[in-house]
């Protein structure tokens, strides 16, 4: 399917452990996001990438780690999860093209950390 | 920095006007407004760029003053559908396609 996918849609840890999040566009967008979303609270900018290989840290990087390889791929890395990361956490690709410029969600994933 | 957006929260009846509005500290290079719905992710409404700009999208328009570094959205007519929480996502002038969110206006349209 065309767009920008999340996988998995829901996710429960327990504290301590790896978890990773995935992220895949089918756009070839250039430019993509994670971010999370605290109940009840806007949208914090985690990590972003330019292109395959660039990435560079958002308002709340600690604990997270991204890499991308590929254009369409865009993980999300908890190295050990902490409740504080539980969270929804949405990924985003952009077109970037002045006027036409648009930046599209993935639907999110849920993460609970025990 | 993180845009300031007010007011937090609207209710308005079917048909009433409402305005939203977001500040920066910053210079900007452009704004994004999104809607979300409860338990969906943000979609997208309109971008202003930088050169103080006006647009609208159906009953949904919005305004850039570039001397302010401020943005207002424009809500006229309201339609329950219109129900959700709205966003604006800033891009200053040397943040690289960076968008940083208000924490966001929870509208609620009733009949």
């Amino acid at each position: 399917d065309a767009g920008i996918t999340q996988s998995p849609r829901y996710k429960i840890t327990e504290t301590g452990r790896q978890v990773t999040l995935m992220c895949h566009q089918t756009w070839s967008h250039s430019y993509m996001f994670w971010y999370r979303q605290d109940l009840g609270h806007g949208l914090r900018l985690i990590y972003y990438s330019a292109a395959a290989d660039i990435t560079d840290k958002g308002e709340v990087p600690d604990g997270y780690v991204v890499s991308r390889s590929k254009t369409e791929n865009f993980p999300l890395t908890l190295e050990s999860a902490t409740r504080s990361q539980t969270s929804v956490y949405f990924c985003a690709s952009r077109w970037t093209s002045g006027a036409a410029d648009t930046q599209y969600f993935g639907p999110g994933t849920r993460l609970t950390v025990l | 920095q993180q845009p300031v957006q007010s007011p937090q929260a609207v209710i308005l009846r079917e048909g009433e006007d409402a305005v939203i509005n977001c500040s920066s500290s910053k210079a900007l290079y452009s704004v994004h407004w999104y809607r979300q719905k409860h338990g969906e992710a943000p979609v997208f409404l309109m971008i202003l760029l930088k050169g103080g700009e006006q647009k609208g999208h159906e009953k949904i328009s919005a305004s850039f003053n570039e001397k302010k570094q401020q943005s207002s959205l424009y809500l006229t007519a309201s339609q329950l559908s219109y129900s959700g929480t709205y966003f604006c996502g800033t891009e200053a002038m040397d943040s690289s396609y960076k968008l940083i969110f208000g924490s966001g206006t929870r509208l609620l349209v009733r009949p």
